[in-house]
């Protein structure tokens, strides 16, 4: 079965600054990847979703995520932090049908 | 942009009551779902459906019943709510095509029972 590991509860980063939230994935086959974000009171928001291709995936809000089947990873990056970036944000992969193993969750907070 | 809406928001009632979480979405997907998922935790999938009529229990354990009439509508039911039933529930839709495509989710319901 597959599961996913995001290994920082918290992060905290200064407005401006670059952002990587981690993510291991565990799945036998090529995983279908997903990152999605929630803010507070409110459902997730899909950021960007890997299949296959291109290692590096574009996502909204200027993050993106690279691939890397040697570390099982999938990491999620952006630039340049504003403040409206604090939320909780999800890795998650799928099993090639439709059910989502969800990792636990990073919560980004941003100092002014 | 996804439309998929859940009522309540927000819910406190007693123990012993009987709880429907409605859920429906305008997209026409097949697949739709939902999640457990308490503060700071990941989300539980604990029920999902391919399609009217279908329905299957989801990886936790889940006193809750669903029921899938219409395409459009996902309801979930507590017959009798308890304590242990307090977190938060989230409903996802997904279309049929190929593979695993984006799950659409709502809002939430966030469920408090006393």
């Amino acid at each position: 079965a597959q599961s996913v590991t995001q290994p920082d509860i918290h992060i905290t980063v200064s407005e401006g600054a670059s952002l990587e939230l981690r993510c291991n994935y565990s799945y036998g086959a090529t995983p279908y990847l997903f990152w999605y974000v929630q803010s507070p009171g409110q459902g997730l928001q899909l950021l960007l979703k890997y299949f296959s291709g291109d290692t590096l995936v574009q996502g909204i809000k200027g993050f993106e995520a690279e691939f890397k089947r040697s570390q099982s990873s999938f990491n999620l990056r952006k630039p340049s932090v504003h403040w409206s970036d604090a939320a909780e944000y999800f890795c998650a992969v799928g099993d090639g049908f439709q059910k989502l193993v969800f990792g636990t969750g990073t919560r980004l907070l941003v100092s002014p | 942009e996804a439309d998929i809406y859940q009522t309540p928001r927000y819910l406190v009632i007693g123990t012993g009551k009987k709880i429907t979480l409605e859920c429906s979405q305008t997209m026409g997907h097949d697949k739709m779902y939902w999640y457990q998922q308490d503060p700071g935790m990941e989300l539980h999938l604990i029920h999902y459906s391919y399609g009217v009529n279908s329905t299957e229990k989801g990886d936790l354990s889940s006193e809750s019943t669903v029921s899938r009439i219409r395409t459009e509508h996902f309801p979930l039911t507590l017959e009798s709510a308890r304590p242990s039933h307090t977190s938060q529930y989230l409903c996802a839709s997904s279309p049929t095509r190929g593979g695993n495509q984006p799950q659409h989710f709502g809002d939430g319901t966030r469920l408090s029972i006393l």
